[in-house]
């Protein structure tokens, strides 16, 4: 069966620190990878999203980055933390589109997510 | 752009009664995904129920059904017999079905207190 790791599971970190969040999924090949943030009390917004291994796409400009540096992982980063990228993230995964078919095609899975707190 | 939008910030049910959760959406596509999400005060976001959008008979699970209307992109969900670990929050989520297409959209979201 699949699974999705993410870690670390809580992060405090000053501002301006840099930020490495990781994520990998078990027991599947060449996912859909994607990054979700939700702020306090507010909904899923989504930062990034990976059809395969170097392809990145940004939602929306920001102080973070991603990447993709082998099949199943994926990891979020930012060099110089902000204030306002303290938030609950999390990491998702979906079966590849050519790969899908059934009654679970097409559901995304999320990770336990990353609580990042910026001081 | 497609969008999602869940209309009730907050709701209460007593503890065996009926719920239902609105959600719509906005949309130029015929084929697509909707999903419902429960995240529980653990944060682990759990599936729910899934509806294909080419079906017209309204998914089911177990205590969980929805009431889709395509006409008028609106995809509610209904908790029957409500049980305490139904508290948590609920989001309403959508996704082309269109080939290339990949992005999930969600609703901002329904905080659901169930009563003892």
């Amino acid at each position: 069966s699949q699974t999705i790791h993410q870690w670390p599971a809580t992060l405090v970190q000053p501002v301006g620190s840099p930020l490495s969040l990781e994520c990998t999924v078990e027991g599947t090949s060449n996912p859909n990878l994607y990054w979700y943030r939700q702020a306090a009390g507010r909904g899923l917004q989504l930062l990034f999203y990976s059809v395969g291994i170097g392809q990145i796409s940004s939602e929306v400009p920001q102080n973070l980055s991603a990447s993709r540096p082998q099949d199943r992982q994926f990891i979020l980063s930012s060099k110089k933390l902000l204030l306002s990228d303290s938030g609950f993230y999390l990491c998702a995964w979906s079966v590849h589109r050519r790969l899908a078919g059934g009654s679970g095609a097409n559901v995304l899975t999320f990770g336990a997510g990353s609580r990042l707190t910026v001081l | 752009a497609q969008t999602v939008t869940q209309s009730q910030p907050e709701m209460s049910v007593q503890e065996a009664e009926t719920v239902t959760l609105s959600c719509t959406y906005d949309t130029s596509e015929s084929d697509y995904y909707l999903f419902w999400y429960k995240q529980p005060p653990s944060r682990q976001m759990i599936l729910v129920i899934r509806q294909e959008a080419y079906k017209q008979q309204n998914a089911t699970e177990n205590r969980f059904s929805v009431n889709f209307q395509k006409a008028a992109k609106s995809f509610s969900l209904k908790i029957s017999d409500s049980q305490l670990g139904d508290a948590a929050m609920y989001f309403c989520a959508y996704r082309r079905a269109t080939s290339g297409t990949y992005k999930y959209i969600f609703g901002t979201g329904t905080r659901l207190k169930v009563l003892a």
